[in-house]
């Protein structure tokens, strides 16, 4: 029973580009949510997707977009980069938009020059 | 806004021994408490999660119990290993999917 998957694991990109990352989400998951976590700091929440629309999202910008596929998978979409979006990038999956636990994956690392 | 605090931010202590790692929150209106276990560099695995009617949980070594009234939970682990060494985050969550976390305490256990 394969887990929450992410890739790439490691991304380097230079200011001002785009960049998209993505997850699929463990096995009988339909829900993902997307975290920002810079070095040294816990997870800040970015966006939930559920049923293919965004059903909650953090203290983000608008570049910071993105999107869930009839499969559940989703992606994360990072436009006009700059060095603070440095950080490794987390997906969670679960069932539902309810109670059930969140399962991560081992996380992108995206280092922007 | 709910607000998480870890302390200490980084705890190193011998083999053998028993530690207990803290965690507050703002507002005691949470659905329920989760631990998590970070190694450097990865995701994160899920140790222990409370739900707001329960007071503690155990798994093996752990132990977490929850006073919601006062806004605190405590991650005690018993007869620490140097595998034990990682970041331990809580997280609370009230309502819906999102997570709050704190910063995490990173622990060293010396052989």
């Amino acid at each position: 029973d394969a887990g929450v998957t992410q890739s790439p694991t490691h991304l380097i990109k230079t200011r001002g580009q785009q960049v998209t990352l993505r997850c699929s989400p463990k096995s009988g998951h339909d829900t993902v949510s997307w975290y920002q976590q810079a070095l040294g700091q816990g997870p800040q929440f970015i966006f939930q997707y559920y049923e293919e629309e965004e059903r909650q999202r953090g203290n983000f910008p608008d570049r910071f977009s993105g999107h869930q596929f009839p499969n559940y998978s989703s992606e994360l979409n990072v436009n006009a980069l700059l060095l603070g979006d440095s950080a490794l990038y987390l997906c969670a999956s679960s069932f539902g938009a309810g109670d059930q636990p969140q399962h991560f994956g081992d996380g992108t690392r995206l280092s922007i020059l | 806004k709910q607000e998480v605090t870890q302390i200490p931010a980084a705890l190193s202590v011998p083999e053998g021994e028993n530690l207990v790692l803290n965690c507050s929150f703002t507002d005691s209106a949470i659905y329920n408490l989760q631990w998590f276990r970070q190694d450097p560099g990865k995701g994160l695995t899920s140790l222990l999660l409370i739900q707001s009617s329960q007071r503690e949980q155990t798994s093996g070594r752990l132990n977490a119990s929850l006073d919601k009234s006062s806004g605190r939970s405590t991650l005690y682990i018993a007869a620490s290993q140097p595998g034990d060494s990682a970041t331990y985050l809580c997280a609370v969550r009230r309502g819906a999917q999102k997570l709050v976390f704190g910063q995490g305490t990173r622990l060293t256990i010396n052989p």
